[in-house]
This record gives structure tokens, sequence and C-alpha cells, in this order.
């Protein structure tokens, strides 16, 4: 079936600290890939996706490349702040099924001063 | 962009009554809803998918008759909790796709039953 895996946390940082947070994923299709965040208390935020192969998701500052040779989607950031501590989730999405969306078991990272 | 919103943020309720949850697409029209359900620190579990105008389907080992879906228009569904128990306080979580590859989710609802 349809799933998603990702690194299980909690990762904890410092401050400016490179970020990796591992997902790789199966599908019998072509799934979208997405990263969601979610803040304490409150639902999910989309953070990036993409749809295809080889496709590069951004947004402030963080990255992640569909890779479709590994089966991988893995966030990057380059430099964390203390405001980008969170639960992230990585995600796929097949559109033959209908959206059917499978969310990977989260990631919990705290980013310390 | 795309704004879900749910209603109530927040309910408590005893154990044997029933919680109705809104979930609203305020800026767009959304054929497809969806219902998860998360328990704490744990991922989204899809509970049910639905389309406006017809019976929601539910994923394998989720009561159809405890939690009922009500998707009448293309900008609202619910979610009712019949006669709940303590074991399905959880936060609820919906989410609205109008356009392929994405949904786009609600604030979440956190059910506590006592």
């Amino acid at each position: 079936g349809n799933s998603v895996t990702q690194m299980e946390g909690p990762v904890t940082l410092s401050e400016e600290a490179f970020l990796t947070i591992n997902c790789t994923y199966t599908a019998t299709g072509y799934p979208s890939l997405f990263w969601y965040v979610q803040y304490p208390g409150e639902g999910l935020q989309l953070l990036l996706k993409a749809t295809k192969a080889d496709d590069k998701g951004s947004n402030k500052g963080f990255e992640a490349t569909y890779r479709k040779e590994t089966t991988s989607f893995h966030l990057e950031k380059g430099s964390v702040q203390v405001s980008d501590s969170a639960v992230y989730f990585c995600a796929l999405s097949l559109i033959s099924n209908n959206n059917d969306m499978r969310f990977g078991a989260g990631t919990r990272l705290t980013v310390k001063p | 962009g795309a704004v879900v919103s749910q209603h109530p943020s927040w309910v408590i309720c005893k154990s044997g009554t029933s919680v109705k949850i809104e979930c609203r697409s305020l800026d767009f029209q959304a054929t497809t809803m969806f219902w998860y359900r998360q328990f704490p620190k744990q991922s989204l579990m899809l509970m049910a998918t639905s389309n406006e105008g017809s019976k929601a389907t539910y994923e394998q080992g989720v009561e159809k008759d405890k939690f009922l879906i009500n998707h009448a228009s293309l900008t609202l569904s619910t979610l009712t909790v019949t006669s709940a128990h303590p074991e399905d306080s959880s936060f609820y979580i919906c989410s609205a796709a109008g356009t392929p590859y994405e949904q786009y989710f609600g604030p979440g609802t956190r059910l506590t039953v006592t």
C-alpha cells in the first residue's frame, strides 16, 4: 500500500545548526509529496510540496527534493531558528486515489538558543 | 490562499452525549473533505473521506455509526461523534480539497470526553 516513513524524533538542535529530517515513501502510482508543520495546539500548515520527480519544494529556508530513484523527500534547512521548533510531517497524496493523503509519524524538532 | 475553519476549536462533553464538529471551506468550493484523528504525539490517521452529496467512505476500523459524517454542501462538512466515551477524546482535524494534489487543513478541534 501507500505509506510514508520518516525519521522519528525527537530532534534537538542548537540555533543555526543544519537540519535534516529523512522521509521515504512507498506508492503504487506517482504521488505528490508534502511537508507539513504543526505548532503546539494548532492544525497543520503546508510547508512545501513537490508534484513530480526532481522537483524541489522550498519555503522559509526549508527545502526538499523529490527523488524518485531513492523514493525519498528529505527535509533540510541550513540554519534553524528557535521559532522552527514544531512537529514536521511528511506526507504523500495520490490523485488517482481521490487525493487520499498518508502521513508519516511526525518528527518533533526542538531548537535551543 | 485557501482557508478552512473548524468549529468549535475545543469542546468538553460528558460521556454518552453527542458532539458535532463543523468544517468549512471559507473561500473555495471543496468537492472532497477529509476527517482525521490525531492522538497526542502521534500522526494523523484518516478516518473518512466525503464527497459532496454522497455518503462518506470510512477507513477500516472506523465505526460509521459512531462517527457520522455529513457533506451537505461544497463548503460544509460535519462530523458527529455519537454517544461519546473517554476513549473518543482526541484532536480531530478536517481538510478540504478543491484542486488536485493538495488538501487545505483546518486548525483542528480538541474533544475531551469526561
